[in-house]
């Protein structure tokens, strides 16, 4: 069984100060993780992924995740937010043996500050 | 590379009608696609998946004759929510993968207001 945990549906943050979103998940096989970010009204747009290899994964507009095993954990960040980074974030985990879906976290909505 | 195209992106129909949403693998050939709802401020909830010239497997709880889901082609799923009501008022998107061994990509989303 998989399923993800994403601490705190809603996270504000200053422009230019970190962005850190939790998630946590629990897969009884090697998980293939995943980051998805939502703008409103539109589709899920992939932000980055971890399947084998490096722990330290880079994505799209300056975010970056980092596989902890022994954490369970895929932790979100982006070093300075900037305002178009506002938006719903989602967490996946996905089966690394079938892969036949995605178990969602349930988001975490993104407020930037001016 | 690997798009995926989901219409409408919109759609506003009345109550007992039905509404057909179709996702189109542009580039690549789909052999599995995925069809997701989203209520509002929650998350994405996967309703059925479709194999290529297979019956679709539908999730627990989801009406599979409310819910019909054609995947008869390697590039095209559509979803048709028949006699709709407001309570399947709703955000709708699709995924789809070429294989076991390639990613998901999603599609843009339809949002069916049913009045």
């Amino acid at each position: 069984a998989q399923s993800v945990t994403q601490l705190g549906s809603h996270v504000s943050v200053s422009e230019g100060a970190l962005v850190l979103l939790r998630c946590n998940y629990s897969s009884s096989v090697p998980p293939y993780l995943f980051w998805y970010v939502q703008y409103p009204n539109q589709g899920l747009q992939l932000l980055l992924k971890y399947t084998t290899g490096a722990t330290l994964v880079k994505g799209i507009n300056g975010f970056e995740a980092e596989f902890k095993k022994s954490e369970t954990s895929f932790h979100l960040t982006k070093p300075s937010a900037h305002m178009s980074d506002a938006a719903e974030y989602f967490c996946a985990v996905s089966s690394s043996n079938t892969g036949n879906q995605f178990y969602f976290g349930t988001g975490t909505s993104l407020t930037v500050i001016p | 590379g690997a798009v995926v195209s989901q219409h409408p992106s919109w759609v506003i129909c009345k109550s007992g009608t039905s509404v057909k949403i179709e996702c189109r693998s542009l580039d690549f050939q789909a052999t599995t696609m995925f069809w997701y709802r989203q209520f509002p401020k929650q998350s994405l909830m996967l309703m059925a998946t479709s194999n290529e010239g297979s019956k679709a497997t539908y999730e627990q709880g989801v009406e599979k004759d409310k819910f019909l889901i054609n995947h008869a082609s390697l590039t095209l799923s559509t979803l048709t929510v028949t006699s709709a009501h407001p309570e399947d008022s709703s955000f709708y998107i699709c995924s789809a993968r070429a294989g076991i061994n390639y990613g998901y990509t999603f599609g843009s989303g339809t949002r069916l207001t049913v009045v």
